[in-house]
């Protein structure tokens, strides 16, 4: 497709588990984002890839939080020992290059039980 | 206190009205967006500013350097207007071109 792909969109886990959340961006962005956005309130930065590295990491709220970018395309967010309050709207965004609009995904909806 | 803040919070219209949403922010940007997000679904980009005035149909945004603030216009408002309305900002001074996002207003628009 053409726009930001993201699997699964819900995702339903129980407290402890461990998860992975897939973003597929447009097709040639170099830039890839993950937000969280809790009920209520607008998305968060968790972190930034420019390329295959995480240029900007800093918005991971702990060690238990994790991602990838392997080959540059494709992005994979990890949970460890999910907790209730990681319960939120995953989502990702891609651009272009750094600078200009981000596109995002429709988001992964993670409910730790 | 948040580096983008946006008012109202929500905001109910009658369908025709003419809308303003604005936001607030408190550090140097080198960008300001404009977001839409419907119930249940993705975000979707309006605008990109960093000086003066854009216009899409019938939305219209405008941007103040030296006061640090945004409003978003809706003219002859349409209940499929009614969604989320997020500022977010791209900070001037680092390296990266992360948002930073309002909290968003909720617009209803009525038949």
């Amino acid at each position: 497709g053409a726009g930001v792909s993201q699997t699964p969109s819900n995702k339903v886990t129980e407290k402890g588990k461990y998860v992975e959340l897939r973003c597929d961006p447009i097709s040639g962005h170099t830039a890839l984002y993950w937000y969280r956005q809790s009920l209520g309130q607008g998305p968060e930065f968790l972190i930034y890839f420019q390329g295959t590295g995480a240029a900007d990491d800093s918005g991971l709220p702990n060690d238990r939080f994790f991602a990838v970018r392997p080959e540059g395309s494709v992005s994979t967010l990890k949970i460890q020992r999910t907790e209730r309050g990681d319960s939120a709207v995953y989502l990702c965004a891609s651009s272009r290059t750094g600078y200009g609009a981000q596109f995002f995904g429709p988001g992964t909806r993670l409910t730790v039980l | 206190k948040n580096e983008v803040e946006q008012s109202p919070q929500n905001l109910t219209a009658q369908e025709g009205e003419f809308i303003t949403i604005n936001c607030s922010y408190s550090v140097g940007i080198s960008a300001l967006h404009w977001l839409q997000q419907h119930p249940g679904g993705g975000i979707v980009s309006l605008f990109m500013l960093s000086s003066g005035k854009k216009k899409h149909g019938r939305l219209i945004a405008t941007i103040n350097i030296q006061e640090k603030h945004s409003s978003l216009h809706i003219t002859a408002s349409h209940p499929r207007d009614s969604a989320v309305y997020i500022c977010a900002v791209t900070r001037g001074d680092s390296g990266t071109y992360k948002y930073i996002f309002g909290t968003g207003t909720r617009l209803k628009v009525l038949a």
